[in-house]
């Protein structure tokens, strides 16, 4: 059963253009949410996180909005740049709980 | 810097083998976790450790083993090798549970 749910394997942006995210969640337990971006050959890195208390949180370029009555968060970025072609993982932890649960990827890859 | 170190980072083993893959943070985090990365189910818990002499099976556990004899370290034990274990795998760890994991480079495990 996946409990985190990323439902787009690819994402195709023109660099300049906005990329949208998205997220999609199934425990309604979940109440602390952080997207993770991967390069090939290296580990995830963390990129930016949010708690069930907010509906929004900004860092630089990168924005995440969330949801909590669609149990559905997203990741903006903008402008999108060509670094920013990576994949991007969403994970979810519960209170309590010490372990993330993550997504399936979305593979983001901006045009020039 | 404090870091993460995987090794190796590639390996090939054949099937019936068993092999250990090595995790080693400096950050002095309680909490280490081993992942698998496989295209279409992101990214798997595979076992996970709170503390010293502390482990807990994650979501795909089985056929795969890990200690904690110390804070450092949370080798990555696979009894008897299988093609089904062919795998990214990634070690992580955090300071805290709902905060962001750290994690390692990746050991790129090859059955055959």
């Amino acid at each position: 059963d996946q409990q985190v749910k990323q439902n787009s394997p690819s994402l195709s942006v023109q660099e300049g253009r906005i990329s949208i995210l998205n997220c999609d969640y199934t425990n309604s337990m979940f109440d602390y949410f952080l997207w993770y971006k991967k390069y090939p050959a290296e580990g995830p890195t963390f990129l930016i996180s949010i708690s069930s208390i907010k509906d929004k949180n900004e860092d630089g370029r990168f924005t995440v909005f969330l949801n909590k009555s669609a149990k559905h968060l997203s990741l903006h970025i903008v402008p999108s740049q060509p670094g920013d072609s990576a994949v991007y993982f969403c994970a979810a932890i519960g209170q309590g709980a010490q372990k993330l649960v993550f997504g399936q990827g979305t593979r983001l890859t901006i045009n020039p | 810097d404090a870091e993460i170190t995987q090794s190796p980072r590639h390996k090939i083993t054949e099937t019936g083998r068993q092999v250990t893959l090595a995790c080693h943070q400096t950050w002095n985090h309680n909490n280490m976790f081993w992942y698998r990365q496989d295209l279409g189910h992101g990214l798997r818990l595979i076992h996970y450790s709170y503390g010293v002499q502390d482990t807990n099976k994650g979501e795909v556990s089985d056929g795969y083993s890990v200690s904690r004899s110390n804070t450092e370290d949370l080798p990555l034990t696979l009894e008897s090798a299988a093609s089904s274990q062919t795998s990214v795998y990634f070690c992580a760890s955090s300071e805290r549970a709902r905060g962001k994991a750290f994690f390692g480079q990746g050991t790129r495990l090859t059955v055959v």
